[in-house]
């Protein structure tokens, strides 16, 4: 069965620190893939998603960027992260009619 | 482009009452539609989906929705709710390649005994 692995579960960081959260998927091959945030009392925003090794599309533009250096292997940096950073980052991935979620990370950035 | 409105930010019912979520989508191609569950501090759960076929969608946890093209809506509904189904609800639609998920902005149902 398919599974997707996130990680850390939580994480506070102070103002100006770089970022790297890291998602797994297994029991898949070429999936795509998703970053998404869910900022206080708001709902969930993509941030990028990407159908391949090292094909990544950005939704919004931010202080953040994604990478796939692997297949189902899908990373979320930044190099100094801001304060409006903080919030519930989801990653997810899609097969044919249905989107699987991580548990998410929850960041604080003080 | 796609987007889903999701009228009511936070929804209080009595436990054993009945409750309907509302979700509203705008797209210029056809569309698959979804709802999915949130529980705190954890990611997201599918409750149900409509791809094709009958309108009426039935999911887990007793929630069904119905598809409603004339009006583009996909409401959520539950005949009797439980304490346990205090949780945040999102609709989301896709475009049939599945390349992107479009989220609206949650509803939180608050279950009271």
């Amino acid at each position: 069965s398919q599974t997707i692995h996130q990680w850390p579960a939580t994480l506070v960081q102070p103002v100006g620190s770089p970022l790297s959260l890291e998602c797994t998927v297994e029991g898949t091959s070429n999936p795509n893939l998703y970053w998404y945030r869910q900022a206080a009392g708001r709902g969930l925003q993509l941030l990028f998603y990407s159908v391949g090794i090292g094909q990544i599309s950005s939704e919004v533009p931010q202080n953040l960027s994604a990478s796939r250096p692997q297949d189902r292997q899908f990373i979320l940096s930044s190099k100094k992260l801001l304060l409006s950073d903080s919030g519930f980052y989801l990653c997810a991935w899609t097969v044919e009619g249905e989107a699987f979620f991580g548990q998410g990370t929850r960041l604080t950035v003080v | 482009a796609q987007s889903v409105t999701q009228l009511d930010s936070q929804v209080p019912v009595f436990e054993e009452a009945p409750v309907e979520l509302r979700c509203n989508y705008s797209s210029s191609v056809s569309v698959y539609l979804f709802w999915y569950v949130q529980y705190p501090n954890q990611g997201l759960q599918l409750l149900l989906k409509y791809l094709s076929g009958s309108t009426l969608v039935k999911g887990i946890n007793g929630f069904e929705a119905e598809f409603n093209k004339s009006q583009t809506s996909f409401h959520l509904r539950k005949p009797s709710v439980h304490i346990s189904d205090t949780a945040e609800y999102f609709c989301a639609v896709s475009r049939y390649n599945f390349n992107k998920f479009y989220f609206g902005s949650g509803t939180k149902l608050n279950v009271k005994p």
